[in-house]
């Protein structure tokens, strides 16, 4: 059975403390790693698309990162705006999608 | 990427009552999809609508409960029936890109 687990749960982190969420993954034939950011209430707001291992992207503040196993999403110099629920969404054979828990992350000024 | 658009965004509903939630996309899609988001928990996919066919529901997930429409290929409606507190929850429309998923804003119902 496909499984998606992100780590931590949550985070507190104080403005400008850089750190790393984490998803691990086990499915079968990976398709893609989607990235998402969702503020409270809201529909989730696509971030990134990783395939390939040692793939790489980029934006403002935000990098992903990919392994054979896990995906990094890591937040460097993170603002008070960066505090929202990130979700790790992985496609596997057949179009099948797997949901993480997500992170719920904070950011205190 | 693809626009959403989601109404309601919000309602309170009684107990016992339905309510349609309508989704319209800018551009036309084969397929789209229904989710929901119970308070704290991450996404379950309740069924894909194709144009022209029935929707495909999950497990756990039955079409008297969630009747779909999908009259043309940039809009659909899912009707969530006989509410009661456990349907509480954020119900979310989306469709797929490239390869990503793109979602709307969602519907947020609280059923009393």
């Amino acid at each position: 059975e496909d499984q998606v687990t992100q780590s931590p749960e949550a985070l507190r982190l104080q403005e400008g403390e850089s750190s790393s969420l984490n998803c691990s993954y086990t499915v079968s034939g990976l398709r893609g790693l989607f990235w998402y950011r969702q503020d409270p209430g809201k529909g989730p707001e696509f971030l990134f698309t990783l395939y390939s291992a040692g793939e790489e992207k980029e934006k403002e503040r935000l990098k992903a990162t990919l392994t054979k196993k896990e995906s990094f999403l890591h937040i460097t110099a993170p603002k008070p705006e960066d505090s929202a629920t990130y979700l790790c969404v992985v496609k596997a054979a057949g179009n099948k999608l797997t949901f993480g828990g997500g992170t719920r992350v904070l950011v205190k000024p | 990427s693809a626009v959403i658009s989601q109404k309601p965004s919000r309602d309170i509903c009684q107990r016992g009552t339905s309510l349609t939630i309508q989704c319209q996309v800018d551009s036309q899609v084969t397929m789209m999809f229904w989710y929901r988001q119970q308070p704290g928990q991450s996404l379950t996919l309740i069924a894909t609508a194709n144009q022209g066919s029935e929707a495909t529901y999950e497990s756990g997930f039955v079409i008297d409960k969630f009747p779909i429409s999908r009259p043309n290929l940039t809009f659909s409606t899912l009707t969530v029936s006989n509410m009661s507190p456990e349907d509480s929850s954020i119900y979310l429309c989306s469709v797929q890109g490239s390869g990503e998923l793109f979602f709307g804003e969602g519907s947020r119902l609280t059923v009393l």
